[in-house]
């Protein structure tokens, strides 16, 4: 694989369920996010990692949980799927220094909760 | 607090015409970066361009350039001789210094382009 995939590419869920989104990254990038993206508020940060073995809360944590066990992977997890979840989610990575710092995107996945 | 503003929600224009998106940023931070992605029709993010706060040069890049001033904290990107191929939602995004609260970056609500043959 070559930058970032995410898995499902789209998901139909019932309120009330457990979803984990997949993300994996093979540039080595040391920080990721999970946006979600809503029509006319754009990208909003849920979590992101610095680097592997840490997570931090973004603008709209409540409902969501990471973890970040290796460099690679950043799941995302819906403990109990509510209607509001409903969107579409990114995940993206970026190798954060102050020289270079470009910032690649998932394909997203497209999520309804009913 | 961080906020970014697109204020214009959509904007239309018909090719070859040169168009600008604007983005005004708040934030405490003195340095701090900022940010242009592009998501077409078919949903991906496709990064632009990345601006540190303490580089005010303005960037070209072909048909498209950004004009940085600190002093009314805007980030605006031009687009010349636009082309059907531009349409698309634009974000401009602010991101603090990471040495001090964490990686995180805020987005705006983005700006619709449609561009008319």
């Amino acid at each position: 694989i070559a930058g970032i995939t995410q898995a499902p590419t789209s998901q139909i869920l019932a309120a009330g369920r457990r979803m984990t989104l997949r993300c994996t990254q093979d540039m080595r990038h040391n920080a990721m996010y999970w946006y979600r993206q809503d029509l006319g508020l754009g990208l909003r940060l849920i979590h992101y990692s610095n680097t592997a073995g840490t997570t931090g809360k973004g603008e709209v944590p409540d409902g969501y949980s990471v973890s970040r066990a290796n460099t690679d992977d950043f799941p995302l997890t819906l403990a109990s799927a509510v209607p509001s979840q409903t969107s579409v989610y990114f995940c993206a990575s970026t190798h954060r220094d102050r020289s270079c710092d470009t910032q690649y995107f998932g394909p997203g996945t497209r999520l309804t909760v009913l | 607090a961080q906020k970014v503003t697109q204020a214009q929600t959509e904007i239309s224009v018909v090719e070859k015409e040169d168009v600008t998106l604007d983005c005004v940023y708040e934030t405490r931070d003195t340095t701090y970066y900022l940010f242009w992605y592009k998501q077409p029709p078919s949903g991906e993010l496709v990064f632009l361009i990345r601006r540190n706060s303490f580089d005010e040069q303005n960037e070209i890049s072909g048909r498209y350039s950004w004009n940085f001033q600190k002093s009314t904290s805007s980030f605006n990107f031009t687009i010349t001789a636009s082309q059907v191929v531009d349409s698309a939602v634009y974000f401009c995004a602010l991101s603090e210094d990471p040495n001090t609260g964490g990686f995180k970056t805020i987005f705006g609500a983005g700006t619709r382009l449609f561009v008319k043959a």
